[in-house]
Formats: structure tokens, sequence, C-alpha cells
């Protein structure tokens, strides 16, 4: 079965500071999605970023960017010019492209990243 | 386009009591999924439907039952509420190839 592993429960962040999410997963699909979810106070999930496993680029959406790496399992999440609107619980998933599990998300335990001004 | 739509956005049972939440989703998605959020547990999925008229359990599905009423419509019952069941519920849907769409989800609490 596949694991998805966020090993930082809670990380901080200077205002415009750079900052680094950790995700491994584990999987023996070769074709899979993995995927980045913002969660703010407001409980709404919302995508923030995509992977597709057989694209060899990392996928970069404005100041959000991912360190996909295939072989190693880790999928971490680059937060460039931290704003305090970044402030949320952040989901790593994983989702497979065929099969029984019907491409249901697998879901990490979350990251809570507090912004500081 | 509204998306995926959940109702009750709250609500407060007790034990034993029984409810269904609602969610429809506009985007003519043929997967749909509903998936619990506890503390520190992340998203766990209850149950998914790949297309209208199949239903399938995912990893909690205990003391849950749903229905895929059509394309648009997933809805989860609760026969017999517990204080375990205490959580916040979220659906999904899915395009093909796609990310999920989540709603707003629904705070229960089971007293």
């Amino acid at each position: 079965a596949q694991t998805v592993t966020q090993s930082q429960p809670e990380m901080s962040v200077q205002e415009a500071e750079t900052v680094t999410l950790s995700c491994t997963y584990d999987t023996s699909e070769s074709d899979y999605y993995l995927f980045w979810y913002k969660q703010p106070p407001s409980r709404q999930m919302i995508l923030v970023i995509r992977q597709e496993a057989y694209k060899q680029q990392n996928a970069t959406e404005n100041r959000f960017s991912v360190n996909f790496q295939k072989a190693a399992k880790s999928f971490s999440l680059k937060i460039s010019d931290s704003q305090l609107g970044d402030a949320a619980m952040y989901f790593c998933a994983y989702r497979g492209n065929y099969g029984g599990s019907q491409g249901n998300l697998i879901f990490g335990k979350g990251t809570k990243l507090s912004v500081k001004p | 386009n509204a998306g995926v739509t959940q109702t009750p956005k709250f609500q407060v049972l007790k034990t034993g009591q029984s409810m269904t939440l609602q969610c429809a989703q506009d985007m003519n998605h043929n997967s749909m999924y509903w998936y619990r959020q506890d503390p520190g547990m992340g998203l766990r999925l209850i149950y998914y439907s790949a297309s209208e008229g199949t239903t399938d359990k995912g990893e909690v599905p205990n003391g849950y039952n749903v229905s895929r009423l059509n394309k648009r419509e997933f809805s989860l019952r609760l026969e017999s509420a517990a204080p375990s069941q205490t959580s916040v519920y979220f659906c999904a849907s899915r395009a093909t190839g796609g990310h999920g769409y989540f709603g707003p989800g629904t705070r229960l609490t089971v007293l």
C-alpha cells in the first residue's frame, strides 16, 4: 500500500523568506501523481501544485515550486518570498494512475506553516 | 460554476442519531469521494464512487454508508452516530486525469 510521510508537523518562516516543506512517499507504482494542497483556517482544501511522475521537470506555480526526486521518492515544496497569506496547513498527497485505488488521494498528516511578520 | 457543494456546514448529533451529509458537483466528474479529517491524521478515505451506480469502501468505511444518486450527487449516511465519528468531512470530485476538487467540509460533533 502507498504511504505518504510529512516529517515536519510545524514549520515557521519570516515574511519574505523562503521555506521548504518535506514529503516522502512509498509506492511500487511507476506512474502516479503528487500534489501539495493548502488548507487555510477557512478549512477549504486548495490545490497548490501538482507533479506527474513521468515528467522530469519540476513543477512551478509562481512562488511555489517542487523538488521531485523520483528515485528517492521525495517531493518537497519550496515557498519563495513567503507572505502572511501563506500561513496554513499544507498536505502532501499521492494518487496512483490506475487500478483499484480508483484514483483516490492518499494524504500525509500535514505540516502547519506559520509566517512571522 | 459552484464546484463541489456540501450541506450542512456544521452539525451536532447525539449518540445513536442518524444523519445524511449531502454532496453535489457541477463539473461533470465521474469520480467522487468522501474523506474524514481528524487532528494529526490528515485526510482518510471513507468511500468512493468511480462512476454513477458504483461505490466502494476506502480506508475507514465502518459506521458509514453511501449513495451515488446520480452523476452529480454522492451522499454519506451515518446510521447510528458515535463519538468516534466526530470529525470534519470532505467530499471531493475528480475528472479523469485531474486532481481532486474539494467541498468546503462539514464539521460534525457527536455527543
